[in-house]
């Protein structure tokens, strides 16, 4: 089976940064996804790791460590309309020969002026 | 805007009744993948088909059921509603049908069940 587990909530404010902690326990783990979704939003593609280390994609930067069962979402330079939830999903290889998204409850991001 | 489509937006209907939702799949992507996203749990998985076909089962009750079209477009059938089955529901696309590649969503359905 999967566990994911991502902090509810958190606070920080404009111009800051912040990292949002994704912990993670799967069978066949072949790799992390990070999506943003707005309050009610369709949730959109952020970033993708699949080998150990830091992947960075402007503001945004992703880290796995595959090891640990660990992976960080690190937000620079915050801006108001990244108040969102930020969502950890892994993907794991099922015995059909197929692999599937699991995605965590979400962590809720109030970017403050 | 993803490329996704789905339809309708809203939907409120009452218990026992039976509803169909849509889904259109990004020009070129052959899986088609269900979620549900109710407030206190995230994204749960439903099902995935590609091309047509079944390729993967998650959280989907008994009451559901899915298809696929030759033209790619996707229905999701949720019968004998319950109150609980009050939810945001998703469809996603993406081009593989392994189920692990970038997966595009759609702006969802938001169904109410009273």
């Amino acid at each position: 089976g999967q566990n994911i587990d991502q902090p509810t909530e958190m606070t920080a404010t404009e111009g800051a940064i912040v990292q949002i902690n994704c912990t993670y326990q799967t069978s066949g783990f072949n790799g992390l996804f990070w999506y943003q979704q707005h309050a009610a939003e369709a949730p959109t593609f952020l970033s993708y790791n699949v080998l150990d280390g830091l992947e960075e994609k402007g503001r945004f930067s992703s880290f796995l460590s595959r090891s640990k069962g660990y992976s960080y979402l690190l937000l620079k330079e915050l801006q108001m309309k990244d108040s969102a939830s930020y969502l950890c999903a892994v993907r794991a290889h099922l015995n059909t020969g197929f692999q599937k998204l699991v995605f965590g409850t979400g962590t809720r991001l109030l970017v403050s002026p | 805007d993803s490329g996704v489509t789905q339809t309708p937006k809203h939907l409120i209907t009452a218990t026992g009744q039976r509803v169909t939702l849509r889904c259109s799949p990004r020009s070129g992507d052959l899986s088609v993948y269900w979620y549900q996203q109710s407030l206190d749990q995230g994204l749960q998985f439903l099902i995935q088909y590609y091309n047509g076909e079944e390729r993967a089962k998650g959280n989907i009750l008994e009451r559901f059921s899915a298809q696929q079209f030759p033209d790619l477009h996707s229905e999701l059938n949720l019968s004998s509603l319950e109150l609980g089955d009050s939810a945001l529901y998703f469809c996603a696309s993406s081009v593989l049908g392994t189920g692990g590649d970038e997966q595009y969503f759609g702006p969802g359905t938001r169904l109410t069940v009273t």
